[in-house]
């Protein structure tokens, strides 16, 4: 089976523009995850679908990152302004709703931010 | 609150064994996961405990002990491409579905 897709897979821009990362989980998962991941650390929730609504989006920075998942399949996450200390990998997971719930990371998006 | 700690760094020689710990403090427990993670590339699942004990997949052996907030990671036979970020997740809340809170790493050399 396929696995979670991420475009693109690495992104330079200044700051105070915009950016969108997009994600493709594995056909049939009905949750999806979106991390931050700052050199040398773990991953950390920004939101969390169940299909397309919102479970926890308790971590994100409201002010100027939102992700949308219309159709309950792929998501966006956008960053509008982007700062310095968005500089990170964008990791998106996926996993279903059975079993041990393991969530399946997409190759992420590497972000730098000048 | 939740917090997990792991050790930042490990170095281990190629053949041998090594044990990576993991403490963990959380709101309710569902579950702990390992994850290896690459340079530059994603984590991928190793393992995943919820009762006490330890389970064995290969080379790879997870314990856990709930009453201690307590994981390990062990590794055996260990080869270079063992060489990487070992993470350790929680899944704090009793549901299936619930975010993984992870801790930051232990990035492990293997050396000759």
């Amino acid at each position: 089976e396929a696995g979670v897709a991420q475009s693109p897979r690495y992104k330079i821009i200044e700051k105070r523009q915009s950016v969108a990362f997009w994600c493709n989980p594995i056909s049939g998962h009905a949750t999806l995850y979106w991390y931050q991941q700052i050199l040398g650390q773990g991953p950390k929730l920004l939101i969390q679908f169940q299909n397309n609504g919102v479970v926890d989006d308790s971590q994100l920075p409201k002010d100027r990152f939102s992700a949308e998942r219309l159709k309950g399949v792929d998501s966006t996450l956008k960053i509008q302004p982007a700062k310095l200390e968005d500089s990170a990998v964008y990791l998106c997971a996926s996993s279903s709703s059975r079993g041990t719930y393991e969530q399946y990371f997409g190759p992420g998006t590497r972000l730098t931010v000048t | 609150g939740q917090n997990i700690d792991q050790p930042t760094e490990m170095t281990a020689t190629e053949g041998a064994i090594v044990q990576i710990n993991c403490t963990y403090q959380t709101s309710g427990f569902n579950g702990l996961f390992w994850y290896q993670q690459h340079a530059g590339e994603a984590p991928t699942f190793l393992s995943y405990n919820v009762l006490d004990g330890l389970e064995e997949k290969g080379r790879f052996s997870s314990f856990l002990s709930r009453s201690k907030g307590y994981s390990y990671l062990l590794l055996k036979e260990l080869q270079m491409k063992d060489s990487a970020s070992y993470l350790c997740a929680v899944r704090g809340l009793n549901s299936g579905n619930t975010p993984l809170v992870f801790g930051k790493g232990t990035r492990l050399s293997v050396i000759a």
